[in-house]
């Protein structure tokens, strides 16, 4: 069965401080691999994802994720946050089982709050 | 407008009781997902159906049932064998080509 962890459950960083937030699934055939992010208030949405190719992907706001195979790892970074980045993140796991079902799995969740 | 609508935002169940959770979509996605957010536990996956009449189990799909007899509907039931049924409830849809969830408001199902 798959999984996915997040280490970090609540990370507090100062504005235009370096963020990364860690992913690691567990599943042994094709996936594809998001980060969604929750603000105050709001639906989830989506932040970026990862199909093939580059391992490098880039999403809105100036995030950025990399898909590293040999360590079934998927981490979020931001070069400089800001305050409007406070949020909950959530990675999560499309992965494609027999008879072409697809089971989207989400992580715990980790809490980033941006202090100005 | 395009989306998915959850109804109720607010419901209460008595012990023994069985609830009905609503998911209506209108974006034509085939694919939909039921999740519980608790706080701490993320979103965890109750059931999901990838097309009309065919739905398959999540990871914690034991009290809970689903139907999708209809593209557009996927109602969850809390059945009187779900014992700790207080949760926030979330109903996705996705979308094929690009494999983005799309989610509803979410219902808060309490306990009296």
């Amino acid at each position: 069965a798959q999984s996915v962890s997040q280490h970090n459950h609540h990370v507090i960083l100062s504005e235009a401080a370096s963020l990364e937030l860690g992913c690691n699934y567990s599943y042994g055939g094709t996936v594809n691999l998001f980060w969604y992010v929750q603000y105050p208030g709001q639906h989830l949405q989506l932040l970026l994802k990862y199909f093939s190719g580059d391992p490098l992907v880039k999403g809105i706001k100036g995030f950025e994720a990399e898909f590293i195979k040999s360590k079934f790892s998927f981490n979020l970074r931001k070069p400089s946050v800001q305050w409007s980045d406070t949020a909950e993140y959530f990675c999560a796991v499309n992965a494609f089982g027999p008879g072409g079902y697809q089971k989207v799995t989400f992580g715990t969740g980790t809490k980033l709050q941006v202090i100005p | 407008d395009g989306g998915i609508t959850q109804s109720p935002k607010y419901l209460f169940r008595k012990e023994g009781q069985n609830v009905t959770l609503s998911c209506e979509q209108n974006l034509n996605h085939d694919a939909m997902y039921w999740y519980r957010q608790d706080p701490g536990q993320g979103l965890r996956l109750i059931y999901y159906s990838q097309i009309v009449n065919d739905f398959q189990k999540g990871d914690i799909a034991e009290g809970y049932s689903v139907s999708r007899e209809k593209k557009e509907s996927f109602p969850l039931t809390v059945t009187s064998a779900q014992k700790n049924p207080t949760a926030f409830y979330l109903c996705a849809s996705k979308d094929s080509l690009y494999e983005k969830l799309f989610f509803g408001s979410g219902t808060q199902l309490s306990v009296l």
